[in-house]
């Protein structure tokens, strides 16, 4: 079955790191990932999108790349700050257009 | 920036209840969302829906769930009879429909809790 997966449930880093999530997907080949922010009791937010043929798409501090060849995005947070602390998805959408989500990373940020 | 407005924010109600929750989607957008969370767990999609009709539904989405458009701003859920495992944050979402742009704006929720 076509899968996209977050493999690390929780992340703590220091402020000022660089935050660096993975997503990875297998059994089919997306035309494109997107990335969501989701706050404790809040629904989740847009951050950024890649196509597959874009090899790395940049917002601010954020930076996302898609692998093909590695069947996986990786998403950055440079310059990481606390009030980055939040749950990172992943997701993907499907022939139907609608969103299917990773289980997400749990990202915190120490000051 | 436009947003997507659910009400209400919490939802208590008792086993076997009907409840129905609320969403108003973006003025312009055309395809309309519900999903869920249970706590600790990844969000599941529901439902989508499109030109007055569903597109799609996931298992979960059975008999006791219905999404209806009853005029040109809301979009409601009602689930008939709650249950127990229906204890969950709804979040309705919605996409403007252009090709290009194929983010999803979503709620910040709806917390049922069944007793």
């Amino acid at each position: 079955s076509q899968k996209i997966e977050q493999n690390s449930e929780a992340l703590n880093i220091q402020e000022g790191k660089t935050a660096t999530l993975t997503c990875n997907y297998t059994n089919y080949s997306p035309a494109y990932l997107q990335w969501y922010r989701q706050d404790p009791g809040r629904g989740p937010v847009f951050l950024l999108l890649i196509r597959e043929n874009e090899k790395e798409k940049r917002k601010e501090r954020l930076k996302v790349t898609f692998d093909t060849t590695l069947k996986q995005s990786l998403f950055h947070i440079t310059a990481s700050q606390p009030a980055d602390s939040a749950t990172y998805l992943c997701a993907r959408m499907d022939s139907s257009y609608k969103l299917i989500f990773g289980s997400g990373t749990r990202l915190l940020v120490r000051p | 920036e436009p947003e997507v407005t659910q009400t209400p924010s919490h939802q208590v109600t008792q086993m076997g209840q009907e409840v129905i929750l609320r969403c108003v989607p973006i003025s312009n957008h055309l395809y309309f969302y519900w999903y869920r969370q249970i706590l600790g767990q990844k969000v599941e999609f529901l439902v989508s829906f499109y030109n007055n009709e569903i597109s799609e539904k996931s298992e979960i989405f059975d008999d006791q769930f219905s999404v209806e458009r009853p005029d040109g701003s809301n979009f409601t859920l009602k689930i008939r009879s709650t249950k127990l495992e229906d204890s969950a944050m709804y979040f309705c979402a919605s996409r403007d429909g252009q090709a290009t742009n194929e983010k999803l704006f979503f709620g910040s929720g709806t917390q049922l809790s069944v007793l």
